[in-house]
Order: C-alpha cells, then sequence, then structure tokens
C-alpha cells in the first residue's frame, strides 16, 4: 500500500459529461501529480501541483483541469469527454515538488466513456 | 484488472533464475531514474532509484545499472519469483522539469514455475 488513496475505483459515464477525480496523497507529502494511462500511449504526465500551487503542467488537454486544496487533496475534472478520453487515470505523491523524489502511485481511477 | 500494454515486450523466465530488465532512455540530460512495478489492476510501485552520479544501486534482489554513455538502464532481479510477474517501467526525470518523470513503455515479465 503507497498511502496515495484514489477515488472512485471505476467510473463509466457517457461522451459530453463531466467527471471529478479525487486524490488523497501520502501523509506528509506536499506535491502531487496527475498522469495518464492508455494502451497506445503508456504513462503520460498531466499536471503537478505542490502545496496548492500549480508547479508543472504536461500534455493536459484545455477540457482537463485540476486544482490541490489546503488539505492537500486533488481533484482532476475531465469535461466534454470523449471516447478517447477513456483510460486509467493515476496520481502519486513525493514529499516535495523537486526533482530527484521518488513518486508514489496510487491504485488509479478506470474511466470508461461510452 | 484491465491489462496494461497488451502489446509489451515480454521477458520469460524460469522461477529461480535472475532477471535483466532493459530500457534506453531518451533525454542525455536526465538526472535521475526511477524503476516502477505495475501488477494488474494496481499503480506502479517504486521498486528503485539512482541518480545520474551513480552507475549503480542495489536493494533487496534487485540492482539497477546505469550506463549514461549510451543512455541505458536495467533492472536485474535475483532469484525471481512468481511474484515479481508484473509490468516493469523506467522513468526519467529531467532537469528544470521539476519531478516531472517521463516513462518508458514498460517490459512484461512473466515467471514460470
Amino acid at each position: 500500500d503507497s498511502g496515495v488513496t484514489q477515488t472512485p475505483k471505476h467510473l463509466i459515464t457517457a461522451t459530453g459529461q463531466r467527471v471529478t477525480l479525487r486524490c488523497s496523497p501520502r501523509s506528509g507529502d506536499l506535491s502531487v501529480y496527475w498522469y495518464q494511462q492508455s494502451l497506445d500511449q503508456g504513462l503520460q504526465f498531466l499536471i503537478q501541483y505542490y502545496n496548492g500551487e500549480e508547479r508543472a503542467k504536461g500534455n493536459i488537454l484545455e477540457r482537463f483541469s485540476a486544482q490541490q486544496f489546503p488539505d492537500l487533496h486533488s481533484e482532476l475534472n475531465l469535461s466534454s469527454l470523449e471516447l478517447g478520453d477513456s483510460a486509467l487515470y493515476f496520481c502519486a505523491s513525493s514529499v516535495e515538488g523537486q526533482s530527484n523524489q521518488p513518486q508514489h502511485f496510487g491504485d488509479g481511477t478506470r474511466l470508461s466513456i461510452l | 484488472g484491465e491489462s496494461v500494454g497488451l502489446h509489451l515486450p515480454t521477458l520469460s523466465v524460469q522461477e529461480g533464475d535472475n532477471s535483466i530488465i532493459n530500457c534506453a532512455y531518451s533525454n542525455s540530460a536526465s538526472d535521475y531514474f526511477i524503476w516502477y512495478k505495475q501488477e494488474s489492476g494496481k499503480g506502479p510501485q517504486f521498486i528503485i532509484d539512482i541518480r545520474s552520479n551513480m552507475d549503480k544501486r542495489q536493494g533487496q534482489r534487485v540492482t539497477v545499472l546505469l550506463n549514461k554513455t549510451v543512455k541505458h538502464l536495467s533492472l536485474q532481479i535475483a532469484a525471481t519469483q512468481p511474484g515479481d510477474s508484473a509490468v516493469y517501467f523506467c522513468a526519467e526525470n529531467i532537469p528544470g522539469g521539476y519531478n516531472k518523470l517521463i516513462f518508458g513503455a514498460g517490459t512484461r515479465l512473466a515467471v514460470h514455475p
């Protein structure tokens, strides 16, 4: 158990809808990361937050947004969903936001768009 | 659970043998590397990391080797066990990108009794 908690484990919804994925980092970790894992693209970095502030952005679509709250949990919001958004979404956390620190992953949310 | 990367390269080994999983990383400026293990239905699990000022690091039953000259990373697993069956990913961190990790495509390790 990594200590990173993600909810829900599974989400099934339709095209055009909006969903919110939630992540609680490991106790003491200030930085949260979101990744998308699909069969054809592998694990792709989306966005990083550190202590409530956005730190780095990757290949995150404009339809997607995220935030980190004062209690350090984070939410990833996906809107105007398309079939291609079906994937596993992982959250990871690390103690701080600098490089050279291991990230610890949750077990993900599996999003299925029908 | 869902299979990750149905068309990943697969390494098949006998239980008790040593396994070597290889990874070519992309950026010569990368200064930090991690190996992760992902079992079906689970998230990537941290195995071992290495900084670019080292060329070898050992953990429990695992060793990571780094060859910066050819941008190559390997993970050696000693006395491979059925519980080691999983997909293994290497990840690199590029300086200046905060802690954004770039993941390799992964290798599936299949351990046979």
